[in-house]
Protein backbone atom coordinates (compact mmCIF):
# COMPACT_ATOMS: atom_id res chain seq x y z
CA UNK A 1 0.00 0.00 0.00
CA UNK A 2 1.85 3.57 -0.86
CA UNK A 3 0.65 6.07 1.66
CA UNK A 4 1.21 8.61 -1.63
CA UNK A 5 0.55 8.71 -4.97
CA UNK A 6 1.94 11.22 -7.81
CA UNK A 7 0.17 11.81 -11.41
CA UNK A 8 1.09 12.03 -13.27
CA UNK A 9 3.45 9.09 -13.18
CA UNK A 10 4.97 10.51 -16.55
CA UNK A 11 5.13 13.21 -17.89
CA UNK A 12 7.17 14.75 -21.47
CA UNK A 13 6.45 18.36 -22.06
CA UNK A 14 8.61 20.82 -24.79
CA UNK A 15 10.78 23.64 -23.39
CA UNK A 16 8.94 26.52 -22.49
CA UNK A 17 5.46 25.09 -21.25
CA UNK A 18 4.29 24.76 -17.76
CA UNK A 19 3.47 21.93 -15.87
CA UNK A 20 2.03 20.52 -12.47
CA UNK A 21 2.78 17.39 -10.82
CA UNK A 22 0.28 16.03 -7.93
CA UNK A 23 1.36 14.61 -4.74
CA UNK A 24 -2.10 12.90 -3.02
CA UNK A 25 -2.81 10.46 -0.07
CA UNK A 26 -5.79 10.22 2.49
CA UNK A 27 -3.35 10.23 5.42
CA UNK A 28 -2.41 13.67 7.43
CA UNK A 29 1.53 14.56 7.05
CA UNK A 30 3.41 16.44 9.59
CA UNK A 31 5.54 17.81 6.55
CA UNK A 32 5.77 17.08 3.28
CA UNK A 33 9.52 16.86 1.39
CA UNK A 34 9.92 17.15 -2.64
CA UNK A 35 13.23 15.55 -4.16
CA UNK A 36 14.50 15.83 -7.86
CA UNK A 37 16.42 12.85 -8.86
CA UNK A 38 18.83 12.12 -11.86
CA UNK A 39 19.84 8.74 -13.48
CA UNK A 40 22.88 7.48 -11.24
CA UNK A 41 22.00 9.39 -8.22
CA UNK A 42 20.24 9.74 -4.99
CA UNK A 43 17.43 12.25 -4.56
CA UNK A 44 17.91 15.84 -3.69
CA UNK A 45 15.68 17.81 -1.92
CA UNK A 46 14.17 20.78 -3.72
CA UNK A 47 11.83 22.02 -0.86
CA UNK A 48 9.85 21.25 3.09
CA UNK A 49 6.65 22.35 3.35
CA UNK A 50 5.51 22.23 6.93
CA UNK A 51 2.29 24.33 7.26
CA UNK A 52 -0.92 23.70 5.39
CA UNK A 53 -1.78 26.25 2.93
CA UNK A 54 1.73 27.26 2.85
CA UNK A 55 3.34 28.09 -0.81
CA UNK A 56 7.27 27.91 -1.30
CA UNK A 57 8.76 29.31 -4.16
CA UNK A 58 12.28 28.30 -5.47
CA UNK A 59 12.73 30.50 -9.22
CA UNK A 60 10.18 28.85 -11.57
CA UNK A 61 9.26 26.34 -9.21
CA UNK A 62 5.97 26.54 -6.94
CA UNK A 63 5.35 24.31 -4.08
CA UNK A 64 2.02 23.91 -2.41
CA UNK A 65 1.07 22.24 1.28
CA UNK A 66 -3.00 21.31 1.32
CA UNK A 67 -4.91 22.73 3.72
CA UNK A 68 -5.39 19.86 4.98
CA UNK A 69 -2.39 18.29 5.10
CA UNK A 70 -2.42 15.67 2.79
CA UNK A 71 -1.86 16.77 -0.57
CA UNK A 72 0.78 18.90 -2.25
CA UNK A 73 1.91 20.12 -5.39
CA UNK A 74 4.53 21.22 -8.09
CA UNK A 75 4.12 23.71 -10.65
CA UNK A 76 6.47 24.47 -13.18
CA UNK A 77 6.92 27.51 -15.09
CA UNK A 78 8.80 27.91 -18.45
CA UNK A 79 10.11 24.31 -17.96
CA UNK A 80 14.07 23.56 -19.11
CA UNK A 81 15.83 20.52 -20.31
CA UNK A 82 17.38 20.68 -17.08
CA UNK A 83 14.58 20.15 -14.94
CA UNK A 84 14.31 16.32 -16.68
CA UNK A 85 14.18 14.03 -13.70
CA UNK A 86 12.14 12.33 -11.53
CA UNK A 87 10.55 13.88 -9.24
CA UNK A 88 9.40 12.70 -5.72
CA UNK A 89 7.47 13.48 -2.80
CA UNK A 90 7.91 12.12 0.20
CA UNK A 91 5.92 13.08 3.55
CA UNK A 92 6.76 12.66 7.40
CA UNK A 93 4.19 11.45 10.34
CA UNK A 94 4.20 12.02 13.81
CA UNK A 95 6.17 8.92 15.55
CA UNK A 96 7.32 7.52 12.07
CA UNK A 97 11.26 7.32 11.84
CA UNK A 98 11.18 7.28 8.08
CA UNK A 99 9.80 9.71 5.14
CA UNK A 100 6.86 7.91 3.35
CA UNK A 101 7.65 8.25 -0.47
CA UNK A 102 5.42 8.87 -3.22
CA UNK A 103 5.10 6.63 -6.30
CA UNK A 104 7.33 9.48 -8.80
CA UNK A 105 6.80 11.71 -11.68
CA UNK A 106 9.42 11.06 -14.41
CA UNK A 107 9.68 14.24 -16.17
CA UNK A 108 11.38 14.85 -19.69
CA UNK A 109 11.91 18.21 -20.91
CA UNK A 110 12.32 18.25 -24.76
CA UNK A 111 14.93 20.90 -26.26
CA UNK B 1 32.65 18.12 2.64
CA UNK B 2 32.42 14.89 1.59
CA UNK B 3 28.80 13.33 1.07
CA UNK B 4 27.18 9.76 1.48
CA UNK B 5 29.30 7.44 -0.15
CA UNK B 6 27.90 3.85 -1.12
CA UNK B 7 30.00 0.86 -2.14
CA UNK B 8 29.95 -1.23 -4.33
CA UNK B 9 28.38 1.36 -7.36
CA UNK B 10 26.86 -2.14 -9.12
CA UNK B 11 26.94 -5.69 -8.18
CA UNK B 12 25.78 -8.90 -10.44
CA UNK B 13 24.78 -12.00 -8.40
CA UNK B 14 23.90 -15.40 -8.90
CA UNK B 15 20.68 -16.39 -7.21
CA UNK B 16 21.25 -18.25 -3.59
CA UNK B 17 24.24 -15.97 -3.31
CA UNK B 18 24.83 -13.29 -0.03
CA UNK B 19 25.56 -10.06 -0.94
CA UNK B 20 26.81 -6.88 1.46
CA UNK B 21 26.50 -3.37 0.35
CA UNK B 22 28.11 -0.51 2.48
CA UNK B 23 27.04 2.93 3.10
CA UNK B 24 29.22 5.42 4.52
CA UNK B 25 27.11 8.51 5.79
CA UNK B 26 28.13 11.99 6.27
CA UNK B 27 30.30 12.68 9.66
CA UNK B 28 28.43 13.63 12.59
CA UNK B 29 25.09 12.70 11.34
CA UNK B 30 23.42 10.27 13.97
CA UNK B 31 21.20 8.93 11.89
CA UNK B 32 21.12 6.51 8.81
CA UNK B 33 18.22 5.14 6.59
CA UNK B 34 18.02 2.19 3.90
CA UNK B 35 16.27 2.32 1.03
CA UNK B 36 15.03 0.04 -1.74
CA UNK B 37 14.10 1.66 -5.35
CA UNK B 38 12.57 -0.65 -8.00
CA UNK B 39 12.63 0.68 -11.79
CA UNK B 40 13.08 4.52 -11.30
CA UNK B 41 10.11 4.16 -8.83
CA UNK B 42 9.68 5.92 -5.33
CA UNK B 43 11.97 4.21 -2.36
CA UNK B 44 10.47 1.75 -0.32
CA UNK B 45 12.05 2.06 3.53
CA UNK B 46 13.71 -0.69 4.71
CA UNK B 47 15.60 0.03 7.84
CA UNK B 48 16.35 3.07 10.38
CA UNK B 49 19.47 3.86 12.77
CA UNK B 50 19.76 6.32 14.82
CA UNK B 51 23.40 6.68 18.13
CA UNK B 52 23.05 3.52 20.10
CA UNK B 53 19.82 3.18 19.72
CA UNK B 54 17.95 0.12 18.82
CA UNK B 55 17.25 0.03 14.90
CA UNK B 56 13.88 0.48 13.22
CA UNK B 57 13.86 -2.59 11.41
CA UNK B 58 9.87 -2.64 10.51
CA UNK B 59 10.98 -2.10 6.31
CA UNK B 60 12.53 -5.41 6.05
CA UNK B 61 10.86 -7.60 3.78
CA UNK B 62 12.43 -10.66 5.02
CA UNK B 63 14.41 -12.33 7.67
CA UNK B 64 17.17 -12.61 4.84
CA UNK B 65 17.49 -8.89 5.17
CA UNK B 66 19.94 -7.55 7.85
CA UNK B 67 21.77 -4.11 8.37
CA UNK B 68 24.50 -3.09 11.01
CA UNK B 69 25.86 0.12 12.38
CA UNK B 70 29.64 -0.22 13.21
CA UNK B 71 30.34 2.61 16.19
CA UNK B 72 27.49 5.06 14.65
CA UNK B 73 28.99 5.82 11.27
CA UNK B 74 29.37 3.13 8.43
CA UNK B 75 26.71 0.86 7.67
CA UNK B 76 26.20 -2.48 6.28
CA UNK B 77 23.42 -3.74 4.47
CA UNK B 78 23.61 -7.73 3.69
CA UNK B 79 20.92 -9.94 1.86
CA UNK B 80 21.34 -13.38 1.90
CA UNK B 81 19.93 -16.15 -0.25
CA UNK B 82 19.12 -13.79 -2.79
CA UNK B 83 16.38 -13.47 -4.80
CA UNK B 84 15.36 -11.73 -8.12
CA UNK B 85 12.70 -9.88 -6.46
CA UNK B 86 15.82 -8.38 -4.64
CA UNK B 87 16.97 -6.96 -7.84
CA UNK B 88 16.79 -2.87 -7.34
CA UNK B 89 18.76 -0.06 -6.08
CA UNK B 90 19.41 0.33 -2.67
CA UNK B 91 19.61 3.82 -1.99
CA UNK B 92 21.53 4.97 1.87
CA UNK B 93 20.73 8.02 3.21
CA UNK B 94 21.83 9.85 6.47
CA UNK B 95 20.26 12.98 8.39
CA UNK B 96 22.06 15.36 11.20
CA UNK B 97 18.60 15.13 13.03
CA UNK B 98 16.83 11.89 14.00
CA UNK B 99 13.46 12.79 12.50
CA UNK B 100 11.58 12.39 8.83
CA UNK B 101 11.21 16.09 9.12
CA UNK B 102 14.51 17.02 8.27
CA UNK B 103 16.71 16.99 4.89
CA UNK B 104 18.18 13.36 4.54
CA UNK B 105 21.35 13.32 1.91
CA UNK B 106 21.36 10.49 -0.09
CA UNK B 107 24.16 8.41 -1.60
CA UNK B 108 24.63 7.54 -5.12
CA UNK B 109 22.96 3.78 -4.23
CA UNK B 110 23.81 0.40 -5.01
CA UNK B 111 22.44 -0.92 -8.17
CA UNK B 112 21.66 -4.71 -7.25
CA UNK B 113 21.06 -7.52 -10.04
CA UNK B 114 20.18 -11.26 -9.21
CA UNK B 115 20.30 -13.71 -11.94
Amino acid sequence: TQLLEQSPQFLSIQEGENLTVYCNSSSVFSSLQWYRQEPGEGPVLLVTVVTGGEVKKLKRLTFQFGDARKDSSLHITAAQPGDTGLYLCAGDQTGANNLFFGTGTRLTVIP
Amino acid sequence: GAGVSQSPSNKVTEKGKDVELRCDPISGHTALYWYRQSLGQGLEFLIYFQGNSAPDKSGLPSDRFSAERTGGSVSTLTIQRTQQEDSAVYLCASSLVPSGAYEQYFGPGTRLTVT
